[in-house]
């Protein structure tokens, strides 16, 4: 069965701070990968997607992640992190004929 | 547009008691889903609905576990009898129809909370 590993379960960052979230994931075949980000009290939102193409994925506030195939990764990237992306970020990925599985999150902190 | 609708949003009952919840998924959206999040970690599915047929529950644990979606909209998850370790966020979620897993974007309810003391 197809996993998610998220290596970090807590970040702590200042702001304007880079950020990278590692996300690998097992599974041999083609896959559809997720980011999705849950700020405190408000619901789960889709923050970026990659199905095909180009590998390196632009997302919503100013996010972005890179597939890389061979080392079945797709980690979060933002250069510039602010207060308000303080929040619990779930890495998730299906295949044709899997549910969508998620991680076990990673919580990013960011103080000023 | 609206998004997926749960209720209740909070929910305390004591162990062997039965509790249900409520899920409208975003008009138009044929797939919906019922996840379970345990504090700490990932959502994990519990069962999937095509319209009003069952597409997985494979992780629904059925002998105290059930689901409907009997007009294919609106669903109904119950639990009965409640055991501690179900106390979790339970997520509803819904998504355009397609293929299974064909990749379409999955929009979340913002849960509802049960406790089970």
């Amino acid at each position: 069965a197809q996993s998610v590993s998220q290596h970090n379960h807590h970040v702590i960052l200042s702001e304007a701070a880079s950020l990278e979230l590692g996300c690998n994931y097992s599974y041999g075949g083609t896959v559809n990968l997720f980011w999705y980000v849950q700020y405190p009290g408000q619901h789960l939102q889709l923050l970026l997607k990659y199905f095909s193409g180009d590998p390196l994925v632009k997302g919503i506030k100013g996010f972005e992640a890179e597939f890389i195939k061979s080392k079945f990764s797709f980690n979060l990237r933002k250069p510039s992190v602010q207060w308000s992306d303080t929040a619990e970020y779930f890495c998730a990925v299906n295949a044709r004929g899997t549910p969508l599985v998620f991680g076990k999150g990673t919580r990013l902190s960011v103080i000023a | 547009e609206a998004g997926v609708a749960q209720s209740p949003r909070y929910k305390i009952i004591e162990k062997r008691q039965s509790v249900a919840f409520w899920c409208n998924p975003i008009s138009g959206h044929a797939t919906l889903y019922w996840y379970q999040q345990i504090l700490g970690q990932g959502p994990k599915l519990l069962i999937q609905f095509q319209n009003n047929g069952v597409v997985d529950d494979s992780q629904l644990p059925k002998d105290r576990f059930s689901a409907e979606r009997l007009k294919g909209v609106d669903s109904t998850l119950k639990i009965q009898p409640a055991k501690l370790e179900d106390s979790a966020v339970y997520l509803c979620a819904s998504s355009l129809a397609g293929r299974s897993y064909s990749g379409n974007t999955i929009y979340f309810g913002e849960g509802s909370w049960l406790t089970v003391v």
